[in-house]
């Protein structure tokens, strides 16, 4: 089955500044990585996924990209704030004959210092 | 809210109880999915239901029974739970179709469980 690592577990960053956070996948039949955003005691949300036919994704400050031949994707969020704290997880998902089936990564717990 | 309601928000019970969580969207989705979160772990796939069917059972114990009425309700049964079962139980919704159409997931707030 699908294994999916991600690093770092936990990130500090002075507002303002970048965020990377990257995942590595093992099944090539993925391609589709989504990303979710956990607020503390909240439910994960979807801010932003891209398929494997792309190699980039942008939407404002979030922006992901997709090396399918090294088989790893990572989010980056420019010009950080504080309400971007949250555990953010990255996922893949290969095709499963019409239902998803994701697998996630550990999570990294993002925290933007003010 | 988002769409997609789990009842309760918090459980406690009691190894021999027996009890069960509820999940219910509104989204008009066809596939629904249980999902295990536990502290520094990643979120585990449970069950997936397709149309009503169950498509997946990624090894759960048996002691965890899960019921797909239609496809906007389901449910998790729950009997002679463990403690090391206490997490919170995350159930999620999402259209029918290939990755190729990349339909994220809408999650439930979850049922913190607490296995006393």
């Amino acid at each position: 089955g699908e294994n999916v690592e991600q690093h770092p577990s936990t990130l500090s960053v002075q507002e303002g500044d970048s965020a990377v956070i990257k995942c590595t996948y093992s099944d090539s039949a993925s391609n589709y990585f989504p990303w979710y955003k956990q607020e503390l005691g909240k439910r994960p949300q979807l801010i932003i996924d891209i398929r494997s036919n792309v190699g980039e994704k942008k939407d404002q400050r979030i922006a992901v990209t997709l090396n399918k031949t090294a088989k790893h994707f990572s989010l980056h969020i420019t010009e950080t704030q504080p309400e971007d704290s949250a555990v953010y997880f990255c996922a893949a998902n290969p095709d499963s004959g019409g239902y998803q089936k994701v697998t996630f990564g550990t999570g990294t717990k993002l925290q933007v210092i003010p | 809210e988002t769409g997609v309601t789990q009842t309760p928000r918090h459980l406690v019970m009691g190894m021999t109880n027996k009890k069960s969580l509820k999940c219910e969207q509104h989204l008009g989705h066809n596939a629904m999915y249980w999902y295990k979160q536990s502290a520094k772990k990643p979120l585990e796939l449970m069950f997936v239901y397709n149309f009503k069917e169950q498509t997946e059972n990624n090894s759960v114990p048996s002691r965890f029974s899960p019921e797909c009425p239609n496809s906007s309700h389901l449910f998790l049964h729950l009997h002679t739970l463990q403690p090391e079962d206490s997490a919170l139980y995350l159930c999620a919704s999402s259209h029918q179709g290939t990755s190729r159409d990349g339909y994220g997931y809408t999650f439930g707030s979850g049922t913190r469980l607490t296995v006393v």
